[in-house]
């Protein structure tokens, strides 16, 4: 089946540094990939997506693109803030699943001053 | 911009009782929402789909009899956690895609929920 598999956390990071999440993928069709971030104590918010190969998702400075070749849709950002601090989530969602998406198991961040 | 929100954020119960969440699309119609159930410092496991004017779909191992799932109007899901018990408290939260903007995925704000 259908599955998203994530580099493990915990990550910590000096402020500025250059961060990358890894994210692979396991499915099917041709999915949606998606990176959340869930801040402590909060719900789920969308960071970035892409929709097919070779798109490339960016938001607030983090970028990742879709690797259909590699199954891989990892997370960059060049230079991280103290307010990056948060659980990363990789998902997929298949074409005509109407929404439901899939996890992987999350990658928390943490960075320092 | 589209907002799915949830009720209640925090809610401690008595073992034994039953308690309802409620999940809203505020300015779009959502046939279809979805309820995720995640544990402390893990991931979100998909539980169930719910399906407006329907019977909801359960993911395997989900009780359906015991995760009730209401999908009464084009706006509103409910999720009921009958006969609660401590192994229930988790982070509860649900999502809605709203197909007229390219099927874009909004989450509510999830709701904790705690088993005393």
């Amino acid at each position: 089946g259908n599955s998203v598999t994530q580099m493990e956390g915990p990550v910590t990071l000096s402020e500025e540094a250059f961060l990358t999440i890894n994210c692979t993928y396991t499915a099917t069709g041709y999915p949606s990939l998606f990176w959340y971030v869930q801040y402590p104590g909060e719900g789920l918010q969308l960071l970035l997506k892409a929709t097919k190969a070779d798109d490339k998702g960016s938001n607030k400075g983090f970028e990742a693109t879709y690797r259909k070749e590699t199954t891989s849709f990892h997370l960059e950002k060049g230079s991280v803030q103290v307010s990056d601090s948060a659980v990363y989530f990789c998902a997929l969602s298949e074409e005509n699943q109407g929404g439901k998406l899939i996890f992987g198991q999350g990658t928390e961040l943490s960075v320092k001053p | 911009g589209a907002v799915v929100s949830q009720h209640p954020s925090r809610v401690i119960c008595k073992s034994g009782t039953s308690v309802k969440i409620e999940c809203r699309s505020l300015d779009f119609q959502a046939t279809t929402m979805f309820w995720y159930r995640q544990f402390p410092k893990q991931s979100l496991m998909l539980m169930a789909t719910s399906n407006e004017g329907s019977k909801a779909t359960y993911e395997q191992g989900v009780e359906k009899d015991k995760f009730l799932i209401n999908h009464a109007s084009l706006t509103l899901s409910t999720l009921t956690v009958t006969s609660a018990h401590p192994e229930d408290s988790s982070f509860y939260i649900c999502s809605a895609p709203e197909y007229s903007s390219g099927n874009t995925i909004y989450f509510g704000e999830g709701s904790w929920l705690t088993v005393v």
